[in-house]
Parts: C-alpha cells; structure tokens; sequence
C-alpha cells in the first residue's frame, strides 16, 4: 500500500523550532515530488512549496520563502519540514503529499499524510 | 504567478440535484487541473487530475470538464456524503496554486 505517514501532534512557543516528518512507503521516494500543504483552522488549502528527494531540489511559494525549511533522508523515504523560530501565526495543520515527477506520471498529488497539527502558543 | 478561482463560494443544493463548480486561472494551464475533496476534519482526497481523468476509486458521479482557463466539477447526483469542500488546484508549473474551495451543503 502506497502511503505517506506523518509525524504527531506538536506544541510549541513562540520561538521554538521544529521539525515534522513524512515518511513514505509502498513506492519509490526519489521519483516523486513531496508538496507541503498549510491549513490554518477554518480556512483553506495553501501550497506552500515542493521538494524532489532525488536532486534535493526545492521551491517555496513566496509566502514561505525564507519561513520554512523542506530536506529529506532518502535513506528512510522521509521528508521533513522545518523551522527555526515558530511563530502563533504558524498554528496550522500541515499536510504532505507525493505529485510524480515524470510528466507522464504527473497525475495530481495523489497520496497525502494524515496531517500533522502545529500548535504555537505562549 | 497563475491565480485560481473557484464560484461559487458556498452552494446548497437538494439530494439528487446536478452540481457544478467551476474554477478559472488567471492564464492558460492546458489541462493541468485537479480537483479535491475535503469532508470536515478529513485529509483531502484526489478526485480528477489533468481536468478530466477520474481517480481510481472516485464515483462516476463525479465528472471534470475543461481546458485552457476554463474548467468545472460536476456531480451528477448529489448525495449526503458529498458534504464537504471543493478545491481546484493547478498540477503544471510551480507554484501549484489551489483555488479558494467551493463548500457544498445539503437544502
């Protein structure tokens, strides 16, 4: 089964930094692009940027260029997205998901994470 | 960069109604559209890709149309457990832009 599995529940303070996972399994990791997706509570899907395991290749979105941090260890099929100064503003579910990087295997992003939820508070 | 926008907003339509949302980019995407499903709580949940194509495991009551600009989901026959919001989302060229989802209610 193909699937992406994503690291618990995290609470944090302002200033804090973090780093999620999103492991994935049941295809190969290097041929797909990981996307990171921002869902701040009540509202909707933000895409925040893509990493390609196999090249290390990255590209934020302009809202978080700069913000956040996208890596991997293809080693254990794991993407991570970090920082190094939470912010409350950063209070958010996160979700990962795999798009294939091959145009023919361009069919959307098909597989996602179950979410993980970043809670920032003082 | 290429701006997404899904009309309506909000619908509420009747159990065995046909509905019909629609998204448009701000420049032509050939046929690099998909679409989402976002029930309450749930992770989103690929419908169509490259406009048209069904994912495998999606109702046929659930169609995609369009290219260039222009597109638009359709449910044939809407049921209870179509509750949920709808997003489009660009799959070509960064940045994958999604549109500002589409929430549909039962009447």
């Amino acid at each position: 089964e193909v699937q992406l599995v994503q690291s618990g529940a995290e609470v944090k303070k302002p200033g804090e930094s973090l780093k999620i996972t999103c492991q994935g399994s049941g295809y190969s990791f290097t041929t797909y692009y990981i996307a990171w997706v921002r869902q701040v509570p009540g509202r909707g899907l933000e895409w925040m940027g893509i990493f390609y395991p196999a090249d290390s290749a990255t590209r934020y979105s302009p809202s978080f260029q700069g913000q956040v941090t996208f890596s991997a260890d293809n080693s254990i099929s794991t993407a991570y997205l970090q920082w190094s100064s939470l912010q409350a503003s950063d209070t958010a579910m996160y979700f990962c998901a795999r798009r294939g990087y091959r145009a023919a295997d361009n069919h959307g992003m098909d597989v996602w994470g179950q979410g993980t939820t970043v809670s920032v508070s003082s | 960069d290429i701006q997404m926008t899904q009309s309506p907003s909000s619908l509420s339509a009747s159990v065995g109604d046909r509905v019909t949302i629609t998204c448009r980019a701000s420049q032509d995407i050939t046929t690099y559209l998909a679409w989402f499903q976002q029930k309450p709580g749930k992770v989103p949940k690929l419908l169509i890709y490259a406009a048209s194509t069904l994912q495998s495991g999606v109702p046929s009551r659930f169609s995609g149309s369009g290219s260039g600009t222009d597109f638009t989901l359709t449910i044939s026959s809407l049921q209870p457990e179509d509750v949920a919001t709808y997003y489009c989302q660009k799959h070509d060229y960064v940045p994958w832009t999604f549109g500002q989802g589409t929430k549909v209610e039962i009447k």
